[in-house]
This record gives C-alpha cells, sequence and structure tokens, in this order.
C-alpha cells in the first residue's frame, strides 16, 4: 500500500482556520485521498475524499497538489469539538475489496 | 438514519475464554470491515465481508473470525483468547462495493481481557 506521512501533532486556535498536511510522494494515478477522523472514545468519523480536484463538503475542504504528491485538510474555522486525530489514507479505486490503512496521524489540538 | 450499531460497548473477559462481537450495519449497506485499535499497533485492519463472503483478511492469527448473516449483520469472534487481545474492536459498513465514498463506523466495543 502506498504510504502517507503526516506530522503526529498541530495546535489550532478556536475560530481560527487549520491546514492539515499529508504527504503521499508514492501514490498512484488510481489511489483517492480520503480523510477520517477520531474524536475521542468514539470509532473514526469519514470527513472527505477526493482524487485530483480540490473537494469541498460541510464538514472541509481538500487541496490537492497537482502532481498529487500531496494534500492539505483546510478546517475553515476551527471548533473544540474538531479536536481529533485526523487520518489521511489512500485508498485504491475500482471494484473490490480495500482495506483502510490508517498510519499515526495528526493529533490536532484546538486552543480555546 | 441509524448509524452502525456495534453491541456489547463493554467486555471483560478471562484468558481462554471466547468471545462475539456484533455490528449491525446502517441499512442498505452490504459490506461490513472490522477493525482492532490498540495504543502501541493503532488501527488495524481485521476483515472485510460483502454478501455473506469474506473478501479481504488482514494479518491476524486464525483465532480471530468472522461471518456475515444475509441481513448484512455481522459477528466476529475471538477464541482463546490473550491478554493482548485487549483493544478496541471497531465495525465499519459502506454502501458500494468498489469503495470510492466513505466507510461508517461504531463506536466500537472495548474488550478487556484479565
Amino acid at each position: 500500500d502506498a504510504k502517507t506521512t503526516q506530522p503526529n501533532s498541530m495546535e489550532s486556535n478556536e475560530e481560527e482556520p487549520v491546514h492539515l498536511p499529508c504527504n503521499h510522494s508514492t501514490i498512484s494515478g488510481t489511489d483517492y485521498i480520503h480523510w477520517y477522523r477520531q474524536l475521542p472514545s468514539q470509532g473514526p468519523e469519514y470527513v472527505i475524499h477526493g482524487l485530483t480536484s480540490n473537494v469541498n463538503n460541510r464538514m472541509a475542504s481538500l487541496a490537492i497538489a497537482e502532481d498529487r504528491k500531496s494534500s492539505t485538510l483546510i478546517l475553515h474555522r476551527a471548533t473544540l469539538r474538531d479536536a481529533a486525530v485526523y487520518y489521511c489514507i489512500l485508498r485504491p479505486s475500482g471494484a473490490g475489496s480495500y482495506q483502510l490503512t490508517f498510519g499515526k496521524g495528526t493529533k490536532l489540538s484546538v486552543i480555546p | 438514519k441509524a448509524g452502525v450499531t456495534q453491541t456489547p460497548r463493554y467486555l471483560i473477559k478471562t484468558r481462554g475464554q471466547q468471545v462475539t462481537l456484533s455490528c449491525s450495519p446502517i441499512s442498505g449497506h452490504r459490506s461490513v470491515s472490522w477493525y482492532q485499535q490498540t495504543p502501541g499497533q493503532g488501527l488495524q485492519f481485521l476483515f472485510e465481508y460483502f454478501s455473506e463472503t469474506q473478501r479481504n483478511k488482514g494479518n491476524f492469527p486464525g483465532r480471530f473470525s468472522g461471518r456475515q448473516f444475509s441481513n448484512s449483520r455481522s459477528e466476529m469472534n475471538v477464541s482463546t483468547l490473550e491478554l493482548g487481545d485487549s483493544a478496541l474492536y471497531l465495525c465499519a459498513s459502506s454502501l458500494e462495493e468498489g469503495l470510492r465514498g466513505g466507510y461508517t463506523f461504531g463506536s466500537g466495543t472495548r474488550l478487556t481481557v484479565v
């Protein structure tokens, strides 16, 4: 499986934007970039995914580099509820069974 | 709509016993996956079922097994429990076979082996 690299931890002030980076230099052309987050004492929660173009949804935005070797998850206005571990995962496209390979993720702390 | 339901939420077992955990996916979801989460190893894939067939299996010993029923509900079983099996066991379901969207995870079953 292609590997992702994320910072171990990041801090943000409440109500400020947060940019969570992810490097995936060995990504293949058919890998989707997925982001999940895990709040304390809960299962992971799907955040967003994309292939080549930037993506937006109600939770976040995903900015994908032109060469696809890196991506950034953007939380536009951090709240205390966004404090979680954020995982960047590469997932092959197409039919079939594909497990999610979780790394250690980035622990985001939000300061009031 | 109801999310992924895992039962029980907490479980304490003794070494050598066996345990069965249950997962009810979101209605209409046919793919169910299981993951183990420990502080040392993080989240690790156990296996995935689709339409009652195991499609993929992670690197776990044969003591870990599972099955999926015709209504997509799934169970996983761990036999001859070891202390190292203490973990949070998470179930995730998805709608599509060739997943491009997201999995929905349950809150997990916290298993403690003493």
